[in-house]
């Protein structure tokens, strides 16, 4: 069975600039939830998404947006990008029920300059 | 909010040698789940053990196994037999029943061969 992947693996970006990161969940999970890791920071959750709706939301700002699509991928959008985005960005699937195991892709590694 | 706490950053043992990682947790609630994830220097976050909170029996997963204390709010992880493929960062986790995970700062074990 494949694991989660992610898309793009790196990404560079100038303040300002918006990026768009994908995630393509195991097979038959419906729930991505989206991870933010930094040095300073640590995991911080970000968003769940389930069917196609966001089921639970971390303390971002408005900038960070996401949505899932019938097959249940999933894209995370950051707007307006600051110096202090530049982060690894985690996604996990699971089957969405209370307590099920996530599994993580590889993360996608954000700098912005 | 939840909050978890990894007391160790950094811990060192002998190959073959046996370690324990400690991590607390504070919670109001009485159903959640604990995890302990690895991450190697490829960021991949990798499940290593999973805890119900429900159960009063500790879990186990070949050489991994848990000392799940409730009343305490302690999961300590022990790694018997360490292998220089244990070597990584491992990060204790709350989950609770809104799928969302609270980790702790980390804890990076090194192997010594």
């Amino acid at each position: 069975k494949a694991g989660v992947t992610q898309t793009p693996r790196y990404l560079i970006k100038t303040r300002g600039q918006q990026v768009t990161l994908s995630c393509s969940p195991i097979s038959g999970h419906r729930s991505v939830s989206w991870y933010q890791q930094t040095p300073g920071q640590g995991l911080q959750f970000l968003f769940e998404y389930f069917s196609e709706t966001q089921r639970n939301k971390g303390n971002f700002p408005g900038r960070f947006s996401g949505r899932q699509f019938s097959n249940s991928r999933s894209e995370m959008n950051v707007s307006t990008l600051e110096l202090g985005d530049s982060a690894l960005y985690l996604c996990a699937s699971s089957f969405g029920q209370a307590g099920d195991t996530q599994y993580f892709g590889p993360g996608t590694r954000l700098t912005v300059l | 909010a939840q909050t978890v706490t990894q007391s160790q950053p950094e811990m060192s043992v002998q190959e073959a040698e046996t370690v324990t990682l400690s991590c607390t947790y504070d919670t109001s609630e009485s159903d959640y789940y604990l995890f302990w994830y690895k991450q190697p220097p490829s960021r991949q976050m990798i499940l290593v053990i999973r805890q119900e909170a429900y159960k009063q029996q500790n879990a186990t997963e070949n050489r991994f196994s848990v000392n799940f204390q409730k009343a305490a709010k302690s999961f300590s992880l022990k790694i018997s037999d360490s292998q220089l493929g244990d070597a990584a960062m491992y990060f204790c986790a709350y989950l609770d029943n809104f799928n969302k995970f609270y980790f702790g700062s980390g804890t990076k074990l090194n192997v010594k061969p």
